[in-house]
């Protein structure tokens, strides 16, 4: 089982449309969760941390379950410029940081 | 400020040849070192970090290696390249303790024919 977990996508959906994405990890004893975006061949940039009471950052919201280890992140009124790979990023011991598979996002006008 | 330096930026190589990839960082001390890799349409796949000069952890046992011979540089090696080595690598760094930014190089595109 892959330590993180992602749906691949892709979706696509409508310019101000509400999109969300799910991962999951395995390591019960992870200590901080990430999530990052990427452009086509680009390096990663962080989006937003996701703490464990849920943070929101303009559009764009974060949420953890550490019972069920579960993050998501909901992007609403969706922009043309949202268009991107969104990685869940997991560290789960004090230095190794993992990656999921990335969730491609569409969107159309 | 913090700059992480990773080059070339493209790379080609026939199978069988030897690969050694850069990364330096510059602007802090003791990081976490990280070297990564995507294949075409796949997530990033972690390959090798390093808590200090000389401790190298590895996640996936195959052709490749990695040094840390200073604090802040990274070097990742093969003496013999694979088809299956072609992809995207990518450096990173994190602030020790336990920070939660990993900061990127721009990237190396290899290609192995």
């Amino acid at each position: 089982r892959k330590e993180v977990e992602q749906d691949p996508g892709p979706f696509n959906v409508p310019e101000g449309a509400t999109v969300a994405f799910n991962c999951t990890y395995s390591n019960s004893a992870s200590q901080s969760f990430f999530w990052y975006r990427q452009d086509c061949r680009k390096e990663p940039k962080l989006l937003m941390s996701v703490y464990s009471s849920g943070n929101e950052d303009g559009r764009f919201t974060a949420q953890l379950n550490r019972a069920s280890q579960y993050i998501s992140l909901l992007i609403r009124d969706s922009k043309l410029s949202d268009s991107a790979t969104y990685l869940c990023v997991v560290r789960s011991s004090a230095s190794k940081i993992i990656f999921g598979s990335g969730t491609r996002l569409s969107i159309r006008p | 400020s913090q700059t992480i330096h990773q080059w070339p930026a493209t790379l080609v190589q026939p199978v069988g040849s030897p690969l050694s990839l850069e990364c330096t960082v510059e602007g802090t001390s003791n990081p976490n070192l990280y070297w990564y890799r995507q294949a075409a349409g796949r997530g990033l796949q972690l390959l090798f970090y390093s808590v200090g000069i000389g401790q190298i952890s590895s996640e996936v046992p195959q052709n490749l290696s990695a040094s840390r011979p200073q604090d802040r540089q990274f070097i990742l090696s093969s003496k013999k390249l694979l088809l299956s080595d072609s992809g995207f690598y990518l450096c990173a760094w994190s602030a020790r303790p336990a920070n939660e930014k990993l900061f990127f190089g721009s990237g190396t595109q290899l290609s192995v024919l």
